[in-house]
């Protein structure tokens, strides 16, 4: 069970595209559709951003959006805007039938 | 409006015992499977355990199996995490965390607690 691999900061400008990336093998992200993304300003539980790949929950704005090619899930944020400056994990259904986060990047709007 | 109230944390010495709590409230919580995720101070999450909505299925960590247990009650509502032989590296801020989809594994995380705080240490 170790951790899926994330870049430890990305920043970018406002109104850029950003994207993080999450390595995984394929006993997790390249063996299931069950990535998700989870959005965690500092202080603030975890708030749920994609599911299953590439899907939005009800109220989490168009801005976002998750891709998976082989063992490798990114989340894409566009129109970048400074409230998106928080810490963001995504996370995998295993082979294990466990769960298992990556290890987070720290998102900075400069 | 979903409700997810931890409790139950606090200072343990390592080697004791401690046990967590979740009151859920705003949803049917015998249609939901539940977890905990837990994350030390200033690092990143770690999910600990999951239970079906059932209790029929349940799934640790290896860096808890064997020492934590999990367990529902769904009469009260209440999602718990027995914690034994704690260690130094058990301190975090613990999760509680709902299912998005009913009666469905797996799904992911929609609804989580404000924490509570488990501090072992000597």
């Amino acid at each position: 069970q170790s951790a899926l691999t994330q870049p430890a900061s990305v920043s970018g400008s406002p109104g850029q595209s950003i994207t993080i990336s999450c390595t995984g093998t394929s006993s997790d992200v390249g063996g299931y559709n069950y990535v998700s993304w989870y959005q965690q300003h500092p202080g603030k539980a975890p708030k749920l951003m994609i599911y299953d790949v590439s899907n939005r929950p009800s109220g989490v704005s168009n801005r976002f959006s998750g891709s998976k090619s082989g063992n490798t899930a990114s989340l894409t944020i566009s129109g970048l805007q400074a409230e998106d400056e928080a810490d963001y994990y995504c996370s995998s259904y295993t082979s294990s039938s466990t769960d298992v986060f990556g290890t987070g990047t720290k998102v900075t709007v400069l | 409006e979903v409700q997810l109230v931890e409790s139950g944390g606090g200072l343990v010495q390592p080697g004791r015992s401690l046990r967590l709590s979740c009151a859920a409230s705003g949803f049917t919580f015998d249609d939901y499977a539940m977890h905990w995720v837990r994350q030390a101070p200033g690092k990143g999450l770690e999910w600990v355990s999951g239970i079906s909505w059932n209790s029929g299925s349940i799934g640790y960590a290896d860096s808890v199996k064997g020492r934590f247990t999990i367990s529902r009650d769904n009469a009260k509502n209440s999602l718990y995490l027995q914690m034994n032989s704690l260690r130094a590296e058990d301190t975090a801020l613990y999760y509680c965390a709902k299912d998005h989809f009913p009666r469905a594994t797996p799904a992911p995380f929609d609804y989580w607690g404000q924490g509570t705080l488990v501090t072992v240490s000597s």
